[in-house]
């Protein structure tokens, strides 16, 4: 267990509907990331926050966007959903901005029909 | 960040170590050697790091070569448990806009 949780689990919408992945990180962890993983894609950064600030982006797509809250939690949300968005979303988090030594939570798996 | 390369596969039998290879040619003097393993579909997992001196945890060994532009990740005693994707990654400590970038990586088999 790294004590990063991720929420839902599974998902399963349509196409054109909009969905919200919810991520808590290990206690006192600043620093969120999220990255997606499809079958041919292998595992994409998508964006980064610390201590609710935004401090890197990857390939994110517009229709995608993130935010960290307050109480450090982060929440992705994909809106206007197509095929190809059906993956598994991982969150991690790390204490500081400077260590590669990241804690993965187990993922949310979208998939869209 | 310097790209590695990494076989696609390897088999290893159950109790022997594996030795795990990772070419990174072109890594700079202030880039370390990450290594992550993914079991199935699961959320990768930190194994372990260096820069340029052998490093060895409760986990694995990594043995980088005096030129750095290679290492090894060993696992003592492989276990089917250790039956995974393993991710070798370069990437610079103090650099807190650069995020971990994930390759392909080798996908280990454990066989009994």
């Amino acid at each position: 267990d790294s004590g990063v949780t991720q929420t839902p689990k599974h998902l399963i919408t349509a196409t054109g509907q909009r969905v919200t992945l919810r991520c808590s990180p290990r206690s006192g962890d600043l620093s969120v990331y999220w990255y997606q993983q499809s079958l041919d894609q292998g595992l994409q950064f998508l964006i980064q926050y610390y201590n609710g600030e935004e401090r890197a982006k990857g390939n994110i797509l517009e229709r995608f966007s993130a935010q960290q809250f307050p109480d450090l939690h982060s929440e992705l949300n994909l809106s206007s959903l197509e095929l190809g968005d059906s993956a598994l979303y991982f969150c991690a988090s790390s204490p500081s901005l400077d260590t590669g030594e990241l804690f993965f939570g187990e993922g949310s798996r979208l998939t869209v029909l | 960040d310097a790209k590695t390369t990494q076989p696609p596969s390897m088999d290893c039998a159950e109790g022997r170590a594996a030795n795990l290879p990772c070419n990174h040619s072109t890594i700079s003097g202030n880039e370390y050697v990450y290594w992550y393993r993914q079991i199935h579909s699961q959320g990768p997992q930190y194994i372990i790091h260096g820069l340029k001196n052998n490093e060895t945890n409760e986990m694995a060994s990594l043995i980088i070569t005096e030129d750095r532009k290679s290492s090894t990740l060993i696992l003592p005693h492989a276990t089917l448990r250790d039956t995974a994707v393993y991710y070798c990654i370069v990437r610079v400590l103090n650099s807190g806009n650069t995020p971990l970038v994930f390759g392909k990586g080798t996908r280990l088999s454990v066989i009994a």
